[in-house]
């Protein structure tokens, strides 16, 4: 298995421009995050998904914003009518919640750098 | 209030000398979990160790160990020999409530930088 993977790497839109994002999360995980990192910060929770359920949103999930997992894999996150302070790298990690249920450590994938000009 | 605070915006350190990066969190939750990752400048976050808020002893996986003093609420991060490869950002994180609990909160980051 390779991992986490993000499509793609690098984004560069106009202001008011939608935008999507794919994310593929490592194969046997139920668990999937949406994050996003600002320059010089930690990254921050936006969504997350457990199977094809959404289940918990940020308040930093605009309205502008939304994500999917239709089948319980992949994940795409949207972004309608773009801004600049969307400008960011969005992470996406994948985690396993086994019936142990004991670490559920979350692996990021490489991110998509989104630049709004 | 900070529920994740790492006080070393930047660090220096010899190639193979130890380095700690320190960590502290807040919580009230008796159930959590702490974890660190490394971010190198290509940018994709790597998880380096775990610790669980009712583990006795500290973790440690290879070079890597944390020092866990639950009453002082501090989890630092102990890199040991350290190489020129350990240059990046670290962020210390912490998830509240037990596993089946979700989002992760990140502290701010300490960037590393190891000297030849």
């Amino acid at each position: 298995d390779t991992g986490v993977s993000q499509n793609p790497r690098h984004k560069i839109t106009k202001r008011g421009q939608n935008v999507t994002f794919r994310c593929d999360p490592i194969s046997e995980h139920n668990r999937l995050y949406w994050y996003r990192q600002t320059l010089g910060q930690g990254p921050e929770f936006l969504t997350y998904f457990q199977n094809e359920a959404q289940l918990e949103k940020s308040r930093l999930l605009s309205d502008r914003f939304s994500a999917e997992r239709p089948k319980g894999s992949f994940s795409t996150l949207e972004i309608q009518r773009t801004e600049q302070g969307d400008s960011a790298m969005y992470l996406c990690a994948s985690s396993l919640l086994d019936s142990g249920g004991i670490t559920d450590t979350q692996y990021f994938g490489p991110g998509t750098r989104l630049t709004v000009l | 209030a900070q529920k994740i605070t790492q006080t070393q915006p930047g660090m220096f350190v010899q190639e193979k000398e130890a380095v700690t990066l320190d960590c502290t969190y807040d919580t009230s939750d008796p159930s959590y979990g702490l974890f660190w990752y490394k971010q190198p400048s290509s940018g994709e976050m790597i998880f380096l160790i775990y610790q669980g808020s009712y583990d006795q002893q500290n973790a440690t996986e290879g070079r890597y160990s944390l020092n866990f003093q639950k009453a002082r609420k501090s989890a630092n991060l102990v890199i040991s020999a350290s190489q020129l490869g350990d240059s990046a950002m670290y962020f210390c994180a912490m998830r509240e409530g037990g596993s089946s609990a979700s989002k992760i909160i990140f502290g701010s980051g300490t960037r590393l930088s190891i000297r030849p």
